[in-house]
């Protein structure tokens, strides 16, 4: 059974970093084709796609964020880690990893999500 | 940046009837677009991939079509539990995008 989960602070505050870790299992991300993505989504709108990390160690990230989004794996250990700098209120979000597999160019199988509040 | 526009932004139908949403491309995606459907608290869940393929345990009500700039997700006889967001996405370039979602809801 696949499944990932996400985990981080509930809170930050305005400039922070935050860190945020998806922890998977059921698949291997040094799999051919696999791949893992970040994406949020604010209260009561839609979706945003930030950051995703292939099996080949390759990265792509939003257009408007990459300077401040980081994606990283750790094989060993089934996890994908995103950092995004300079946090500000309007990144308030739910945030959700998911898995695109191999041959398939869509987000099949997501984590639960977890809400990020950014406030002082 | 490839823009995808849904249309309605809010669909309002009854049970048992057709429901129809579109998302249009602002350049040619191919086949690489892909519908989600999301109800409130949940995470998305994937119905369509590659335009017109059903994921593992999606009804036979669920259908997707199109390709190049316009598409259409139709669910043939709407049951209660289908009211819900419903957002297509692509991968054809980077970055990945979303469309803005439509809200089908109960009439």
């Amino acid at each position: 059974q696949v499944t990932l989960r996400e985990s981080g602070p509930a809170l930050v505050k305005p400039t922070q970093t935050l860190t945020l870790t998806c922890t998977f299992s059921g698949f291997s991300l040094s799999t051919s084709g696999m791949c893992v993505s970040w994406i949020r989504q604010p209260p009561g709108k839609a979706l945003e796609w930030l950051a995703l990390i292939d099996w080949d160690d390759d990265k792509y990230y939003s257009t408007s964020l990459k300077t401040r989004l980081t994606i990283s794996k750790d094989t060993s250990k089934n996890q994908v880690v995103l950092t995004m700098t300079n946090m500000d209120p309007v990144d308030t979000a739910t945030y959700y990893c998911a898995r695109i597999p191999a041959g398939m160019d869509a987000f099949d199988i997501w984590g639960q999500g977890t809400m990020v509040t950014v406030s002082s | 940046e490839i823009v995808l526009t849904q249309s309605p932004a809010t669909l309002s139908l009854s049970p048992g009837e057709r429901a129809t949403l579109s998302c249009r491309a602002s350049q040619s995606v191919s086949s690489y677009l892909a519908w989600y459907q999301q109800k409130p608290g949940q995470a998305p869940r994937l119905l369509i991939y590659d335009a017109s393929n059903r994921a593992t345990g999606i009804p036979a009500r669920f259908s997707g079509s199109g390709s190049g700039t316009d598409f259409t997700l139709t669910i043939s006889s709407l049951e209660p539990e289908d009211f819900a967001v419903y957002y297509c996405q692509q991968r054809s370039n980077w970055p990945v995008t979303f469309g803005q979602g439509t809200r089908l809801e109960i009439k």
